[in-house]
């Protein structure tokens, strides 16, 4: 069974560039996540589609990131404009099962510098 | 979101049994103990959950305190593949996944 898949693994950019990352889940997966990881912190959730639907945007930076997940399959993660402090990993994860007990499953990540 | 608490590191030799503990003194009835793993340069990978009962997978045992408020995660025997941080989660039935800073354990040879 293929993993979640992340493009690009990795990316350096300049402050005030903009940047996009794609997710493509496990087949079937109705739930998918992005999450943010700074080096030395647990991963942040940044925001959590049902389907196509946001369940859950509540820490994602609005102003200067956003998130689709067009036809409840494939997400992009975008920034713009890119500020320093968002140097960082970004993980992608789907989930088949709701209510508390399913199983999330990662991608590797795609690396972001800022400079 | 409730929260837990894990020690910043442990250290393990290699083929020993290793024992990290987990403190979640807030958690509800409905949440469900979840343990993932994070090996260096990866995502994080599903190690195993429960919700009252003690479980057992190919990776781990779950032993769950009879209060439910600490839980304690057992690697039977230390690899050095298994030198990772790991993640105690409570998680409801949000399905959102709430991560701490875990434990970074070391496994020497």
């Amino acid at each position: 069974e293929a993993g979640v898949a992340q493009s690009p693994r990795y990316k350096i950019i300049e402050k005030r560039q903009s940047v996009a990352f794609w997710c493509n889940p496990i087949s079937g997966h109705a739930t998918l996540y992005w999450y943010q990881q700074i080096l030395g912190q647990g991963p942040k959730l940044l925001i959590q589609f049902q389907n196509n639907g946001v369940v859950d945007d509540s820490q994602l930076p609005k102003d200067r990131f956003s998130a689709e997940r067009l036809k409840g399959v494939d997400s992009t993660l975008k920034i713009q404009p890119a500020k320093l402090e968002d140097s960082a990993v970004y993980l992608c994860a789907s989930s088949l099962l709701r209510g508390g007990t399913g199983e999330l499953f990662f991608g590797e990540g795609s690396r972001l510098t800022v400079l | 979101d409730a929260k837990t608490t894990q020690p910043n590191s442990m250290e393990s030799n290699e083929e020993e049994p290793v024992h990290l503990p987990c403190n979640h003194s807030t958690i509800s009835g409905t949440d469900y103990i979840h343990w993932y793993r994070q090996l260096p340069s990866q995502g994080p990978e599903y190690v195993i959950h429960g919700l009252t009962s003690n479980v057992n997978n190919r990776m781990a045992s779950l032993a769950i305190a009879e209060d439910r408020k600490s839980s304690t995660l057992i690697l039977h025997r230390a690899t050095l593949r298994d030198a990772a941080v790991y993640y105690c989660i409570l998680r409801d039935d949000t399905d959102k996944l709430i991560f701490g800073t875990g434990t970074r354990l070391q496994v020497f040879p």
